[in-house]
């Protein structure tokens, strides 16, 4: 079935990199997203990536796709305070529309 | 300009009645979705709806009923709450095609006593 898997929390310095990662198993699925999810708030779209790109640059935010693996990564150069949130990936399930969403990384950015 | 909302932000009820939560999207959207994020932040679709169509039924209890009256609206209304019933609950939609965004309400935090 689909599934999707992300480490569950990250501890970073401000001013450093962050990489999170994510595997899916849904070869056919076209779509994969980013999801910021801030204390007590809604879900925010970060960036998305279209399966056959390997890689989508937009500001601090770069994704990597290798589909071989099945797996996806976010980085966020130059990581600010205000960057700690949940990151979820997704993937788009073979129901058609809805996203299957991975149980999200937290990343705690200490200054 | 809100894009998509709920009401209301919090519900805090007693196990056993009858509740509803109400979306709406003013986006044009042919689409909506209903998710839940429990305590864990585990997020599920629970149900997806298309011009008023259920396109999507998860496996979610039958006490869970959305309903659609138009396309900008999807309420979804849950009948002898339950204590794991408790959870965010978070409307979206989206335009049809798989690579069309899904934009997010700001959910609604469900506390069932």
């Amino acid at each position: 079935g689909e599934d999707v898997e992300q480490s569950l929390f990250l501890s970073v310095r401000e001013g450093d990199s962050s990489v999170i990662n994510c595997t899916y198993t849904d070869s056919s699925s076209t779509y994969l997203y980013w999801y910021k999810q801030e204390p007590g708030a809604g879900l925010q779209l970060l960036t998305y990536i279209f399966s056959n790109m390997d890689m989508k640059q937009d500001q601090r935010l770069t994704v990597l796709l290798n589909k071989k693996d099945k797996h996806l990564s976010l980085r966020i150069a130059d990581t600010q305070t205000g960057d700690s949130a949940i990151y979820f990936c997704a993937e788009m399930g073979q129901a058609g529309t809805a996203l299957i969403f991975g149980k999200g990384t937290t990343l705690s950015v200490s200054s | 300009d809100t894009a998509v909302s709920q009401t209301p932000k919090y519900l805090v009820t007693q196990m056993g009645n009858d509740k509803s939560i109400k979306c709406e999207q003013n986006l044009g959207h042919d689409t909506m979705y209903w998710y839940k994020q429990d305590s864990k932040k585990f997020l599920k679709i629970m149900f997806s709806y298309n011009n008023k169509e259920l396109i999507i039924n998860e496996t979610v209890p039958n006490r869970f009923s959305p309903k659609s009256p138009d396309k900008a609206h999807l309420n979804l209304h849950i009948n002898s709450l339950e204590l794991g019933d408790s959870a965010v609950y978070f409307c979206a939609s989206s335009q049809s095609r798989p690579e069309d965004t899904q934009y997010f309400g700001p959910g609604t935090r469900l506390t069932v006593l």
